[in-house]
């Protein structure tokens, strides 16, 4: 199994509501990431869970708050959102150091009105 | 940080090969260089990594020279299907404090 799954694949929120994405991947990988990506750029590094201890937090606002339960689970808790949050999330993982070949999930795509 | 600079878009037939250059003037010592194709609506596919000199899997081969200020990823013999946004990734494989910033990406569009 080398799938990385996400859910929703698509999520509409308002800027009060408080949600999840959810993430799982089922290949003993390590390490797992999570990217946010706009139209038209590249992923933009979030936040890097390692043996499931965050080791990296790219001065992400206090309204993204990832949680990872087990080493196959990897969840981002969303929270008063703005409108300029609306982009794709992108969850990853790899087998062990960050920056190994990373398996990417398809996304989540997220509006908030 | 490891900025890296790759050229926007880049225009191909069908058969040939395919180079595209990435530049990454302040690399660090312990850093990778990778590269991921993406197609619409997809995450991004881990095509190949590397350190130093030359690798090759069954799709592709980087070339990075010995100053390892920029790569090159090659795909031989394009189809159609190769049509997506290729990124260079530079960063720290061995370390959990590493930096790991995408290029803007190069569109590259095949054609018949």
């Amino acid at each position: 199994d080398t799938e990385v799954t996400q859910t929703p694949k698509h999520l509409v929120m308002g800027m009060t509501n408080k949600k999840s994405l959810k993430c799982e991947q089922h290949m003993g990988h390590r390490a797992m990431y999570w990217y946010k990506q706009k139209a038209k750029k590249p992923p933009e590094l979030m936040f890097v869970y390692s043996y499931e201890k965050l080791s990296i937090n790219e001065s992400v606002p206090s309204r993204f708050s990832p949680e990872c339960p087990n080493s196959s689970l990897l969840n981002l808790h969303l929270h008063a959102l703005q409108p300029e949050d609306s982009a794709l999330y992108l969850c990853a993982s790899s087998r062990t150091n960050v920056g190994y070949e990373q398996y990417f999930g398809p996304g989540t795509r997220l509006t908030v009105t | 940080l490891a900025k890296t600079t790759q050229p926007i878009s880049m225009d191909s037939y069908e058969g040939q090969e395919v180079n595209i250059t990435c530049s990454h003037n302040n690399i660090a010592t312990n850093d990778y260089i990778t590269w991921y194709q993406q197609f619409p609506s997809q995450g991004p596919r881990f095509i190949i990594q590397g350190y130093k000199t030359k690798v090759t899997n069954e799709v592709a081969s980087l070339f990075i020279p010995a100053d390892r200020k920029s790569s090159t990823l090659s795909l031989p013999r394009v189809s159609l299907s190769d049509t997506a946004v290729y990124y260079c990734l530079v960063g720290a494989a061995a370390s959990n404090t590493g930096k790991l910033i995408f290029g803007q990406g190069t569109t590259l569009q095949v054609k018949p």
